[in-house]
């Protein structure tokens, strides 16, 4: 079974503030793909990353960064210097299997970011 | 790249009536996903198709739910009997046949079974 664990419900910042969104994931499987999207208040869910499981190099886009550390299970995303623009509604989510699989995510219940000025 | 399209965007039915909803995927793509989301909620796989087969559905899609996908371009999902927890966002979505490829979502219809 696959789980996706986002325990942050809500979280305020304000404009300029670095804010962590953390996200803990569980699955049996050895290959697995992890990824984060965001939907804003249109509804539409927006694609930010995918990363696998085989590599845990962290990485970075802009004012975006990504965490992903398989001992702790956890694939954690950074906003730097927070904007109004990013008051969303983010979401984790696990795909596993083997590599030709498709994408039948999980997703965790999701953060809600509301960011002011 | 014009995206992946869905209509309606808001259906609302009484209990008991059948709804069809409708998804349009990138062109490109010859996979399609049909997710479900309730509110506070993150979305819940239902079905995916590759081309016009449906290779895999749900626990969540009951008999009451059918989807096709004539000639691998557009989907529909229909719900018969529609129940009063049938009320969601349903979000269509399509990747190209890349493992765990990226997916691209619709905006949804939201149906409200009254």
């Amino acid at each position: 079974a696959q789980k996706v664990t986002q325990a942050q419900t809500e979280i305020s910042v304000v404009e300029k503030e670095d804010v962590t969104l953390d996200c803990v994931y569980e699955t049996r499987d050895t290959t697995y793909y992890l990824f984060w999207y965001k939907q804003p208040p249109s509804g539409e869910l927006v694609f930010l990353i995918r990363r696998n499981s085989f590599d845990e190099q962290n990485e970075i886009s802009g004012r975006y960064s990504w965490n992903f550390q398989k001992s702790t299970s956890s694939f954690n995303f950074t906003i730097t210097a927070s904007q109004v623009v990013d008051s969303a509604v983010y979401f984790c989510a696990l795909s596993s299997g083997g590599t030709g699989t498709a994408s039948k995510l999980t997703f965790g219940t999701g953060t809600r970011l509301q960011v002011t000025l | 790249d014009t995206g992946v399209s869905q209509n309606p965007r808001h259906k609302i039915t009484k209990r008991g009536q059948n709804v069809t909803f409708r998804c349009d995927p990138i062109s490109e793509h010859n996979r399609l996903y049909w997710y479900r989301q309730t509110l506070g909620q993150g979305p819940e796989f239902l079905t995916y198709f590759q081309n016009e087969a449906q290779l895999e559905k749900s626990r969540l899609l009951s008999d009451r739910f059918s989807a096709e996908r004539p000639k691998g371009s557009f989907s529909t999902l229909e719900i018969q009997r529609t129940e009063q927890g049938d009320s969601a966002m349903y979000l269509c979505a399509s990747s190209d046949t890349g493992g765990h490829s990226p997916l691209h979502f619709g905006n949804g219809t939201r149906l409200t079974v009254t």
